[in-house]
């Protein structure tokens, strides 16, 4: 069974100060790790996918990092409107097909000015 | 930007109705999913289509939940007898192929259960 585990659950910083979040998961095959953002009462926002361990991805303020166990979302000099659930999720290889995504629990980032 | 539409933003239902939660997948995609979220809880998945027809289905996903994409743009969750635990956010996705390629979701459909 897929698991994804994040953290820290909540963060706060204030404007400016960079920090990264953590991922770390397992899964039998990885197909791919998801971060989307997720404001209050919204659908979640795809930002990366990644594919395999080494892989990095950016994004203006944000940049994500993948081993072979755990990822990373980093932020740089984060602005108030960076505020939001930062979700993880995983697909994994079955025998083909649409596979689901598995989440986890997200973490609560505040961004304060 | 092409996204993923769902229809109602948000629906209140007596316990035991039936409930049909409607989307519109980005046009070119060919996976379609169905998530939901409980208040204050994680995003789970529910079950993915493809070709006409159901890819996987969570342990979640029991008779009383079927899926069914009626014409070449509508992609429709059905309830049939909704509880009181069913009250959630549904979210509805789609995914140009199933190799990890960037999937998209709607904003949601909310569901209360009274």
């Amino acid at each position: 069974e897929d698991q994804v585990t994040q953290s820290p659950e909540a963060l706060r910083l204030q404007e400016g100060e960079s920090s990264s979040l953590n991922c770390s998961y397992t899964v039998s095959g990885l197909r791919g790790l998801f971060w989307y953002r997720q404001d209050p009462g919204k659908g979640p926002e795809f930002l990366f996918t990644l594919y395999s361990a080494g892989e990095e991805k950016e994004k203006e303020r944000l940049k994500a990092t993948l081993t072979k166990k755990e990822s990373f979302l980093h932020i740089t000099a984060p602005k108030p409107e960076d505020s939001a659930t930062y979700l993880c999720a995983v697909q994994s290889y079955s025998g083909g097909g649409a596979d689901g995504l598995t989440f986890g629990k997200g973490t609560h980032l505040i961004i304060q000015p | 930007e092409p996204e993923v539409t769902q229809t109602p933003s948000h629906q209140v239902t007596q316990m035991g109705q039936e409930v049909i939660l409607r989307c519109v997948p980005i046009s070119n995609h060919l996976y379609f999913y169905w998530y939901r979220q409980i208040l204050g809880q994680k995003v789970e998945f529910l079950v993915s289509f493809y070709n006409n027809e159901i890819s996987e289905k969570s342990e979640i996903f029991d008779d009383q939940f079927s899926v069914e994409r009626p014409d070449g743009s509508n992609f429709t969750l059905k309830i049939r007898s909704t509880k009181l635990e069913d009250s959630a956010m549904y979210f509805c996705a789609s995914d140009r192929a199933p190799s990890g390629n960037t999937i998209y979701f709607g904003e949601g459909s909310w569901l209360t259960v009274v």
